[in-house]
């Protein structure tokens, strides 16, 4: 098995809104990853946990803020945002091996409108 | 700095073989990966290879890696309308947790 769960599939929202996306691997993964992906482009990394701990955080404004409560699960909080944050959220998971391969594998991603 | 790059786009009938081509800068990359996007969807992982390998295939597809012009390809053999999706190759940094992107190709199978 190797999915990667992300709810909700779409979300729209208002610029003073606060609202979440969540992410779910049941892999025993230990990395787990957001991107931002706007249209016609390669997906963008935002952050990286590894071990639930922050490890790289890609410059992201402080609207974003990302949440890794148990090694399965990794939210991203939104608050503030702008219409030019509208974009496809994709999360990822890797197993975090240190050494060889460390193979990301993508939720289906969370469709977001600012409006 | 790391740069990877690929062409946009790819037409190809129904049947035939498609070489997508991807050419990436940093020598000290690990691993190089190709994976598939349809419409709305999110990636998924084709298939990828390690450094020090020049091919893999697995079943209808073929990764060849030309190490020392640091260029990669995917062809995929008897193509589908189904393969119809946008490609990116990936390379993972030496430190890993990485992955730097080509654009994409977007690929166009005709029946």
């Amino acid at each position: 098995d190797t999915e990667v769960t992300q709810t909700p599939k779409h979300l729209v929202m208002g610029m003073t809104n606060k609202k979440s996306l969540k992410c779910e691997q049941h892999m025993g993964h230990r990395a787990m990853y957001w991107y931002k992906q706007k249209a016609k482009k390669p997906p963008e990394l935002m952050f990286v946990y590894s071990y639930e701990k922050l490890s790289i955080n890609e410059s992201v404004p402080s609207r974003f803020s990302p949440e890794c409560p148990n090694s399965s699960l990794l939210n991203l909080h939104l608050h503030a945002l702008q219409p030019e944050d509208s974009a496809l959220y994709l999360c990822a998971s890797s197993q975090e091996t240190g050494g060889s391969t460390d193979t990301q594998y993508f939720g289906p991603g969370t469709r977001l409108t600012v409006l | 700095g790391e740069d990877v790059e690929q062409s946009l786009f790819l037409s190809v009938r129904e049947g035939d073989s498609s070489v997508i081509n991807c050419t990436y800068t940093d020598s000290s990359s690990t691993y190089l990966y190709w994976y598939k996007q349809e419409p709305g969807a999110g990636l998924q992982l084709l298939t990828y290879i390690f450094s020090n390998m020049d091919m893999k295939q697995d079943q209808r597809l073929t990764v060849l890696l030309n190490k020392k012009d640091k260029h990669l390809s995917l062809r995929i053999a008897d193509t589908q309308t189904g393969d119809s999706a946008i490609y990116f190759c990936a390379e993972e940094s030496a430190a890993g947790n990485k992955l730097t992107f080509g654009g994409g190709t977007r690929v166009l199978v005709k029946p």
